[in-house]
């Protein structure tokens, strides 16, 4: 089973630079969101998704986009990248909100 | 929103029981108490959930205080493979957080060969 996948592991981007970070599940899962994890720092919430087409904010939603317009993907679009947006990103998804959350190994955005 | 007091680190040796405690004295009747931890370089893995009840699986056991203002993940013989940050986390069912898990720094928890 793939579970959670992200792509890429790893990007470098420069200032005001904009890229999509993916996320795909393969479990049917409902439930999609995407964290930011700062080094030393726990994870925080950018946006989740309940279902295809319903999306909303998280902890720190500013800078970031996201859609889901299938039940397997959920990408995060940076819209022009900032130094302070450089962090682990991780996706995870879970079959309801309150069941044991899935998630992906990360991807490391650096933002020069 | 309710939050959880984990100590910084913790140190174990191999194959020994280990104990990490979580206090979480402003928990609701509705929130559920997770615990989740991050092996280094992966994301976090799932561990364990449970609500009033002790809870064991294949992984740890959850212990919950009965007046629910703390909880201990048990770790019943530690591995290398054990070594992380481990996560105690509250998530009200039915509530407006629920599924959004607010990460603490968590415990380092260090296991001896």
């Amino acid at each position: 089973n793939a579970g959670v996948t992200q792509t890429p592991k790893f990007q470098v981007l420069k200032t005001g630079q904009s890229m999509t970070l993916q996320c795909a599940q393969d479990m049917n899962h409902e439930y999609m969101s995407w964290y930011r994890q700062d080094p030393g720092m726990g994870l925080r919430l950018i946006h989740y998704s309940v279902g295809a087409g319903i999306t909303d904010q998280g902890e720190v939603p500013n800078g970031y986009n996201v859609s889901r317009s299938t039940t397997e993907d959920f990408p995060l679009r940076l819209l022009s990248a900032a130094p302070s947006q450089t962090s682990v990103y991780f996706c995870a998804s879970s079959q309801k909100p309150w069941q044991p959350q899935h998630f992906g190994d990360g991807t490391r955005l650096s933002i020069l | 929103d309710a939050k959880t007091t984990q100590p910084n680190s913790m140190e174990s040796n191999e194959e020994e029981p280990v104990h990490l405690p979580c206090n979480h004295s402003t928990i609701s009747g509705t929130d559920y108490i997770h615990w989740y931890r991050q092996l280094p370089s992966q994301g976090p893995e799932y561990v364990i959930h449970g609500l009033t009840s002790n809870v064991n699986n294949r992984m740890a056991s959850l212990a919950i205080a009965e007046d629910r203002k703390s909880s201990t993940l048990i770790l019943h013989r530690a591995t290398l493979r054990d070594a992380a940050v481990y996560y105690c986390i509250l998530d009200n069912a039915g509530g407006t957080s629920y599924g959004k898990l607010t990460f603490g720094q968590g415990t380092i928890l260090t296991v001896h060969p």
